[in-house]
């Protein structure tokens, strides 16, 4: 079983709906990372927190440190958001998630 | 100049050749990172350099050699692989090398590499 569990793995929405994606952890860390990955590779950081929610334009993520679970969230999704979507965190180490496949249809 | 950029973007290689993968950024950070995505698996972090120091190494088999001559210049060195290596092998940095990974990296574009 992956330290870093996300859900779901694939996820289809229409233009304009609201996404949410998940993030569980089984280790202890310092600060969780979204990260985006585009169908070229290329990874771009979206957000590392460690308590508490941030925002930055239609992105949306919350971390609940007891709970050992963090959320992505889109609003008013658009077909440029669609990627794959990557929570990680730790300690001394990286951990990884399989990553979210996000498809957003016109 | 993009901030961490990475040559060549793809690579074909057969198992008895020799390469390289560099990596070099522009943000004055400290700290740079290889990392390897396989199909269908999670993000790997194979090594890690502060201050041109290699201060993690995950295991990594002894075919894929890592190089820092400066801050600024990452090389992963490759040498008889095997067809299960191919993979996109991305490059990150950061400011420094907090212990808890608490610094943001920025990764670049990575190189998708096949073994024949």
């Amino acid at each position: 079983k992956n330290e870093v569990e996300q859900s779901p793995q694939n996820l289809t929405a229409q233009e304009g709906e609201f996404i949410t994606i998940n993030c569980s952890y089984s280790v202890g860390i310092s600060a969780l990372h979204w990260l985006q990955q585009h169908p070229g590779g290329g990874i771009v950081s979206l957000f590392m927190l460690s308590s508490g929610k941030k925002k930055h334009g239609r992105l949306i993520a919350t971390i609940n440190i007891q709970e050992k679970h963090s959320s992505l969230h889109i609003t008013a999704s658009h077909p440029r958001d669609s990627a794959v979507y990557i929570c990680a965190g730790g300690n001394n180490d990286m951990r990884f998630g399989a990553g979210t496949r996000l498809t957003v249809k016109p | 100049e993009t901030g961490v950029t990475q040559t060549p973007r793809h690579l074909v290689m057969g198992m008895t050749n020799k390469k390289s993968l560099k990596c070099e950024q522009h943000l004055g950070h400290n700290a740079m990172y290889w990392y390897k995505q396989s199909a269908k698996k999670p993000l790997e972090l194979m090594f890690v350099y502060s201050l041109e120091e290699r201060v993690e190494n995950n295991s990594v088999p002894s075919r894929f050699s890592p190089e820092c001559p400066n801050s600024s210049h990452l090389f992963l060195h490759l040498h008889t692989l095997q067809p299960e290596d191919s993979a996109l092998y991305l490059c990150a940095s950061s400011q420094e090398l907090a212990p808890s990974f608490y610094n943001e990296q920025f990764f670049g574009p990575g190189t998708r590499l096949t073994v024949l």
